[in-house]
């Protein structure tokens, strides 16, 4: 299997402009994780989709933040309008129910840099 | 509110030389602990899970520990690689909703 797959890699965009992210978890995992790193707070967990539902976004900063996932293949995380502050690493892991229940290991893509002017 | 604590916050370290990564966690109830290694520009990956019965697990040079009572884990790194400089991330997973919690992870950096 390929991993989780992200993109873009890098992404260089004004204050105010839209941003997606966009992430492909790997085959069979029915969990997805979206997650934000900066040096200041470390990996914050943004939301995630159990089954394509998403379970818990109470992480999500505000309303200009918005994730979904419209199959197992796929999800998007959306910002709408960028601000400098959203400048930072944004990862998404997927994983699979391991007993006695939940997440087992989760497994990181190789995060998209976002960087807001 | 589960947190992790992790010290020390930065390490440096000569090759071939050993090294303890300490973590303490509140998460409650208990089901298990992760360490992740995450190198510069990638994303973490996991190199051992602890359970509540296990107090010791090796992963070639890597050892972890886990006082599940007193809530602590450690991760010992024997005989240094320049390899080795990364982030530490302690991830403990709570019986409750089994999602993890990260640290904000030790950055060890080894010297030659």
């Amino acid at each position: 299997d390929a991993g989780v797959i992200q993109s873009p890699r890098h992404e260089v965009t004004e204050m105010g402009q839209e941003v997606t992210l966009r992430c492909k978890p790997i085959s069979g995992h029915d969990y997805l994780f979206w997650y934000r790193q900066t040096m200041m707070r470390g990996l914050e967990l943004l939301i995630y989709f159990n089954n394509n539902v998403p379970i818990d976004d109470s992480g999500m900063p505000e309303d200009r933040f918005s994730a979904k996932m419209p199959n197992a293949s796929f999800s998007t995380l959306k910002i709408q309008p960028s601000e400098p502050r959203d400048s930072a690493v944004y990862f998404c892991a997927s994983s699979f129910w391991d007993r006695p229940g939940g997440p087992g290991e989760l497994f990181f893509g190789e995060g998209s840099r976002l960087t807001v002017l | 509110k589960n947190q992790v604590e992790q010290s020390p916050q930065s390490l440096i370290i000569l090759e071939g030389k050993n090294c303890t990564l300490q973590c303490n966690y509140t998460v409650s109830p208990f089901s298990n602990l992760r360490w992740y290694k995450q190198d510069t520009g990638r994303g973490p990956v996991s190199l051992t899970i602890m359970t509540f019965s296990e107090n010791t697990k090796s992963n070639g040079r890597y050892t972890a520990t886990l006082d599940a009572d007193t809530k602590q884990s450690s991760l010992h790194i024997t005989a240094s690689q320049l390899s080795d400089s990364a982030s530490y991330i302690c991830v403990p997973s709570s019986g409750g909703s089994y999602i993890p919690t990260f640290g904000r992870g030790t950055s060890l950096i080894v010297h030659p």
